[in-house]
């Protein structure tokens, strides 16, 4: 079983429209990390969030780590084709090791 | 700065053949790990550096050794290659293990037949 949770797993929707991605976990994380990946590549990181309520935005991308720093969810506004990708939450329990969710493939159709 | 580098970017194997797969950063990081990827699990942590000379295991270990001699290199070796080792496997690195930010590398493709 995955510390994180990820979902949904697949996520489709046109152009403009919003989503949320949600990272949940039964665990505490002194931070948590989200990471896009495109087809063939390693991920890359998106932001790092480390205090429990914290938001952060970047762009039309809007992370939140929940107040317990158990979860955190990822929101787009006006999704672009360009968003399109595999993002993964990661979280790091202080102990050397992140921990991955199995990750939310979003497609974004013109 | 060429970040992460890996090689090969390919490779096929046959069961119990051995291999080593080699990763590389120009960054000065101080730590450095290997993950494997495969459909629908994520990336699970295989082993990592926390600096040269010091190594652990992570969550998938078995049929895998690790060595850091230098702060640069930290290649990932297969003792005797078994199809369930097929995967992705993907090599990253970070300035400071107490805020773990990972830089990737774009990955190896291991088959084994």
């Amino acid at each position: 079983t995955q510390l994180l949770e990820q979902s949904p797993q697949f996520l489709s929707i046109q152009e403009g429209e919003n989503l949320t991605v949600y990272c949940n976990s039964s665990s505490v994380f002194s931070s948590l990390q989200w990471y896009r990946q495109e087809p063939g590549e390693g991920p890359v990181l998106l932001v790092t969030v480390v205090t429990g309520g914290e938001v952060k935005k970047l762009k039309r991308l809007t992370f939140q780590f929940g107040d317990a720093r158990k979860d955190s969810s990822l929101h787009i506004t006006a999704a672009q084709p360009g968003d399109t990708g595999l993002y993964l939450c990661a979280g790091d329990r202080g102990d050397y090791k992140l921990s991955f969710g199995a990750g939310t493939t979003v497609t974004v159709r013109a | 700065n060429a970040g992460v580098t890996q090689t090969p970017k390919f490779q096929v194997l046959k069961t119990g053949q051995s291999m080593t797969l080699q990763c590389a950063q120009d960054m000065n990081h101080e730590y450095m790990s290997w993950y494997r990827q495969d459909p629908g699990m994520g990336l699970r942590l295989i082993h990592y550096s926390v600096g040269a000379g010091i190594t652990d295991q992570g969550e998938v270990p078995n049929g895998y050794n690790v060595s850091r001699s230098t702060t640069e290199d930290f290649p990932l070796r297969l003792l005797s290659a078994a199809p369930s080792q097929t995967s992705v496997y993907f090599c990253a690195s970070s300035y400071s293990s107490a805020i773990n930010e990972q830089f990737f590398g774009p990955g190896t493709r291991l088959t084994v037949l």
